[in-house]
């Protein structure tokens, strides 16, 4: 039962453009969205996240999109840059209940 | 460090053995989680300790799954008689509160092979 879809393995960007990586979700009660990167052989690290009160959230080259009426988010990094390539997961979940569900992951690579 | 550590990070091993795996979340942190990732698959929740409550364990696979917490702090995950589908890499996460708004942190995972 994935309840949280990232349809696209995988993306590349060149250098300096905009990646932008999609996400969609079925539970509607989800009202608290996340984006987490993994680099090879480490744990995912928290990148970004926004609460279903908000359709926008900006954290420097990074910015979350939520549509609620799609149920879909997307992370856009403006812009890219090598260091960015890694494996974005997309995770959400219903404010205090323990079930986080995440995504299986988009590939992103940023080519110089 | 100060970060989560997970030992062992990789562990090869027969089917039909048993496995343990540790985790030593962030120093202060009351909930501490375990995942799964299996090639190509998302994140999939294994179990949940908050704290002395009693662990939500609604996303063990099987009765061949067990997690401890001890003291609050360290966990370790075992797996009885092992599959080849248990071959994955497992990872734990912990924060500072059980509630869902607040960011895992996450360690470097143990990559489990069943031979």
């Amino acid at each position: 039962d994935q309840q949280v879809k990232q349809n696209s393995p995988s993306l590349s960007v060149q250098e300096g453009r905009i990646s932008i990586l999609n996400c969609d979700y079925t539970n509607s009660m989800f009202d608290y969205f996340l984006w987490y990167k993994k680099y090879p052989a480490e744990g995912p690290t928290f990148l970004i996240s926004i609460s279903s009160i908000k359709d926008k959230n900006e954290d420097g080259r990074f910015t979350v999109f939520l549509n609620k009426s799609a149920k879909h988010l997307s992370l856009h990094i403006v812009p890219s840059q090598p260091g960015d390539s890694a494996v974005y997961f997309c995770a959400a979940s219903v404010y205090n209940n323990n079930d986080m569900r995440f995504g299986a992951g988009t590939r992103l690579t940023v080519k110089p | 460090g100060a970060g989560v550590s997970q030992s062992p990070s990789n562990k090869v091993t027969e089917k039909g053995k048993d496995v343990e795996l540790r985790c030593d979340p962030i120093s202060g942190h009351t909930a501490l989680y375990w995942y799964r990732q299996s090639l190509g698959q998302g994140l999939e929740f294994l179990i949940y300790f908050q704290g002395n409550s009693a662990p939500d364990k609604s996303g063990l696979p099987s009765d061949r799954f067990s997690a401890e917490r001890t003291g609050g702090s360290v966990s370790t995950l075992t797996i009885q008689r092992t599959q080849q589908e248990d071959s994955a890499v497992y990872l734990c996460a912990s924060s500072l509160w059980g509630y869902s708004n607040q960011p895992q942190h996450f360690g470097d995972g143990t990559r489990l092979s069943i031979l």
